[in-house]
């Protein structure tokens, strides 16, 4: 059953608290990705990631950080969250050998008190 | 800059209705481009995806078109029903940067009404 997983669905820290987001998926996909979306905005990139060790920043990554030691999983991490790093937090992961490949995650719905 | 503009922002239609959505962008080199249908509260979950130019795409009550000259895409909905009420999120994927970065558009808000 191909699909992405994400842990929890929901989250509620308190401003300077760590925080640990779980991406998982089956399909053995080299490329994962983790965005954050905010109301009227486009998803936005934090973080991509081409396979284990090999990650890039995307275009919003100050304030979080990844880790991929296994393909299959994916996680993000804010150490000292902030209030404005309450949002919905989507892990997608990508095939590079096809085009039909792209799946996301149901999301991560954080609130930062 | 915004490289993926969808237009309407937002849209109400009667159960029946068709309706048409845009998405112009601005991404090179383009390689291919998807819609993806957002629930509330939920994932994306991919509709269709348009790679060559002029591709014409179907799957069930959608349909898309992709103009790569033009850079636009639309994505047709016929015969609505009131299960269609979603955020349509029009993707471009580029290959010139490492491994395929995908552009996002701000979605456009459809609700059907009865």
């Amino acid at each position: 059953d191909m699909k992405v997983t994400q842990m929890p669905r929901y989250l509620i820290k308190r401003m300077g608290e760590n925080v640990l987001l779980e991406c998982g998926q089956d399909m053995s996909h080299e490329t994962m990705y983790w965005y954050r979306q905010d109301p009227g905005l486009g998803l936005q990139l934090i973080y991509i990631s081409y396979d284990v060790d090999s990650n890039s920043e995307g275009d919003i990554p100050k304030g979080y950080r990844v880790s991929r030691k296994k393909r299959e999983h994916f996680s993000l991490i804010l150490d000292s969250a902030k209030t404005n790093q309450t949002s919905v937090y989507f892990c997608a992961s990508s095939s590079r050998s096809s085009n039909e490949r792209l799946f996301f995650g149901h999301g991560t719905k954080l609130s930062v008190l | 800059k915004t490289q993926v503009e969808q237009s309407p922002q937002s849209l109400v239609v009667r159960q029946g209705e068709n309706c048409v959505l845009q998405c112009n962008y601005s991404v090179t080199p383009d390689n291919h481009l998807r819609w993806f249908k957002q629930d509330t509260g939920k994932g994306l979950v991919s509709l269709t995806v348009l790679v060559h130019e002029n591709d014409k795409t179907s799957n069930g009550r959608y349909s898309a078109t992709l103009d790569k000259d033009a850079k636009h895409s639309t994505l047709h909905i016929t015969a609505t029903l009131l299960d269609d009420t979603a955020t349509y999120i029009c993707v471009v994927v580029d290959r010139g940067s490492a491994l395929g970065r995908l552009h996002f558009g701000a979605g456009t808000q459809l609700i059907v009404i009865p």
